[in-house]
């Protein structure tokens, strides 16, 4: 079993709609959780951080967490051509994992006008 | 911002060959990575260290070692490199193993080995 899961698309979304992006994960000790996105030939850049139940907002992002659940999910609203890219959910394990991040295989995402 | 500069944006070797692919931060982070990224099988973790001269395996280390002399340079080694390896290798650093602290990606190695 695979421990942090995404369904890998591609999701394809009109401009200006919202994109909803999936990630459970395996480990119900795992403390933290990130989005990364990453445009093609480039390297990830980090967009979301999100560690307590609930939701967090950020401009256009939202990161939701349900550690019951294992599940984690970011939305992007009113979604722009320019957010067509890979989104990379990554789960940090913590205890003595020294900051290691476990990667899903990430999620198409397109925008077309 | 922290900078993670890796030494090369592209790399073509041959098999056999020994292979130094370079990383430096400039935030004097504990924590660095290297990982390798594949289609289909995304990013994979080969080694990583938490000091100067620490270092751990990760799910992937076979073909690979790594060098820690000093904090902001993490290297990673392709004894006799393979086709296998070919890849995009990309570099981490982490500023501290606390929930809040994420990666800052080197812009990636891809390398190429004929």
């Amino acid at each position: 079993q695979k421990e942090v899961e995404q369904n890998s698309g591609p999701l394809s979304v009109p401009e200006g709609a919202i994109a909803s992006l999936n990630c459970t994960y395996s480990d119900r000790g795992s403390q933290s959780f990130f989005w990364y996105r990453q445009y093609s030939g480039k390297s990830p850049e980090l967009i979301m951080f999100i560690y307590s139940n609930g939701d967090k907002e950020d401009g256009r992002f939202t990161a939701q967490l349900n550690k019951a659940s294992q599940y984690v999910s970011l939305l992007i609203r009113d979604s722009q051509p320019s957010d067509s890219a890979t989104y990379l959910c990554a789960v940090n394990a913590g205890g003595t994992s020294y900051g290691k991040l476990t990667f899903g295989q990430g999620t198409i995402l397109t925008v077309h006008p | 911002d922290v900078k993670v500069t890796q030494s090369s944006r592209y790399l073509v070797k041959r098999t056999g060959e020994k292979v130094f692919l370079e990383c430096v931060q400039d935030m004097d982070h504990e924590n660095m990575f290297w990982y390798r990224q594949d289609p289909g099988l995304g990013l994979r973790l080969i080694y990583f260290s938490y000091d100067v001269k620490m270092k751990e395996k990760g799910d992937i280390p076979e073909g690979y070692s790594v060098s820690r002399e000093k904090k902001e340079r993490f290297s990673l080694i392709l004894e006799s490199a393979s086709t296998n390896q070919t890849s995009m290798y990309l570099c981490a650093s982490r500023g501290g193993t606390g929930a809040i602290y994420g990666y800052t990606f080197g812009s990636g190695t891809r390398l190429t080995v004929v």
